[in-house]
């Protein structure tokens, strides 16, 4: 079955550290995958996509079909990153959705 | 604000009841999705529709339904209403069918007491 795994639930780190999110797949053919962001209290945003291989406020994520992930990665994290991140793979028009991970930037 | 909208913000309502949510899309877009977010299982793909047809389905019960208006915008009934429907409902709006350029939503907090 095609779905998306974000293994953590919550990742916590301090500002300035680098930071990653990790996003594994199960999808046999192209995946097109996405990550979303959810700031507090504000509506579900898409961050990024593998396609256009794009840099959004310092996030990349590679597709690495190897190892069938999409991990987002900063190299320095802001206290303004703190949200809820999806990853999220689009089948058959169905975006499907991670658990997301609660990313906290400390200061 | 052009961006999608979502009424109610919040719903609170008793087990056995219906209810009716209200999207209306980004002004052009001709797509409308909804998702259910709740604790348990996460954000879910529920239905799509594609200038009023109804165009892609996911997880949606029999006891949703869903149509999309003339002008576009979209409502979903939820009815027979049980605790565990309790969640966020989000709608979100494309120019095209495509799922990948969809914008979504502030969402519907439904309570069911």
């Amino acid at each position: 079955a095609q779905r998306v795994t974000q293994p953590e639930k919550l990742l916590s780190v301090f500002k300035g550290a680098p930071v990653e999110l990790k996003c594994n797949y199960s999808y046999s053919g192209s995946p097109e995958l996405f990550w979303y962001v959810q700031y507090s209290r504000q509506r579900l945003q898409l961050l990024l996509r593998h396609i256009s291989r794009e840099s959004i406020k310092g996030f990349t994520a590679d597709l690495n079909k190897g190892e069938t992930s999409f991990h987002l990665k900063k190299p320095f994290a802001q206290e303004e990153d703190s949200a809820m991140y999806y990853c999220a793979l689009l089948y058959n028009n169905d975006m499907r959705f991670g658990a997301g991970t609660r990313l906290t930037v400390k200061p | 604000d052009s961006g999608v909208t979502q009424t109610p913000k919040h719903l609170i309502t008793a087990t056995g009841q219906r209810v009716t949510l209200r999207c209306s899309p980004r002004s052009g877009d001709l797509s409308v999705y909804w998702y259910q977010q709740s604790l348990d299982q996460g954000l879910q793909f529920l239905i799509q529709y594609y200038n009023g047809e109804e165009r892609a389905k996911g997880n949606i019960l029999e006891r949703f339904s869903a149509q999309q208006f003339p002008d576009l915008h979209s409502e979903l009934n939820l009815s027979s209403l049980e605790l565990g429907d309790s969640a966020l409902y989000f709608c979100a709006s494309s120019r095209t069918p495509r799922a990948s350029e969809q914008f979504f939503g502030p969402g519907t907090r439904l309570t069911v007491l």
